[in-house]
């Protein structure tokens, strides 16, 4: 079945740091990718996402390019805030569309980043 | 933006009742809802798919008849735990979509405590 594999956590990082959240899947066919982040006391919120190969998912400074060679979708931020500081899950679904599907989760990473 | 809520937000109960727990899309219609049950440090996992007016899909290792789902309308699905465990102590999330092409919705989950 679908699987999505996340480092585990927490991470912890200094402000204006790099970040990277790796994140690998197995599935079947052609899986739409997605990274969600859940602020504390709030649901899970879409931060970016990808349906094809080669294709790169943006949103406040985040990035990830969907990587089909090395089924893989990587979470980057060139400098991170105070601010970012919540749980990332990185998700798919393999039932075509843009997300109204079920999804499979990793496991979530919590991202510490101090002032 | 689209806000989906949960009642209540956190529930203890004793071993043998039966809890229900509601989720709610506040400013939109969804045809679709999911139930999510998620395990401390673990992924969230997909219980259920429901559509309005129809029985829910269920995937596969989760009981039906334990997990009793109901969308009656556009705008609610009701997630019924019956004859409750310890066992079945977890966090559970909803999410809503108001059609195939557009992204989940989460409700910000209810904490499901069996005594």
């Amino acid at each position: 079945g679908d699987s999505v594999t996340q480092m585990e956590g927490p991470v912890t990082l200094s402000e204006e740091a790099f970040l990277t959240i790796n994140c690998t899947y197995t599935a079947t066919g052609y899986p739409s990718l997605f990274w969600y982040v859940q602020y504390p006391g709030e649901g899970l919120q879409l931060l970016l996402k990808a349906t094809k190969a080669d294709d790169k998912g943006s949103n406040k400074g985040f990035e990830a390019t969907y990587r089909k060679e090395t089924t893989s979708f990587h979470l980057e931020k060139g400098s991170v805030q105070v601010s970012d500081s919540a749980v990332y899950f990185c998700a798919l679904s393999d039932r075509g569309g843009g997300g109204a599907d079920g999804l499979t989760f990793g496991k979530g990473t919590h991202l510490i980043i101090q002032p | 933006g689209a806000v989906v809520s949960q009642h209540p937000s956190w529930v203890i109960c004793k071993s043998g009742t039966s809890v229900k727990i509601e989720c709610r899309s506040l400013d939109f219609q969804a045809t679709t809802m999911f139930w999510y049950r998620q395990f401390p440090k673990q992924s969230l996992m997909l219980m259920a798919t429901s559509n309005e007016g129809s029985k829910a899909t269920y995937e596969q290792g989760v009981e039906k008849d334990k997990f009793l789902i109901n969308h009656a309308s556009l705008t609610l699905s009701t997630l019924t735990v019956t004859s409750a465990h310890p066992e079945d102590s977890s966090f559970y999330i909803c999410s809503a979509t108001p059609g195939q092409l557009n992204e989940q919705f989460f409700g910000p989950g209810t904490r499901l405590t069996v005594l």
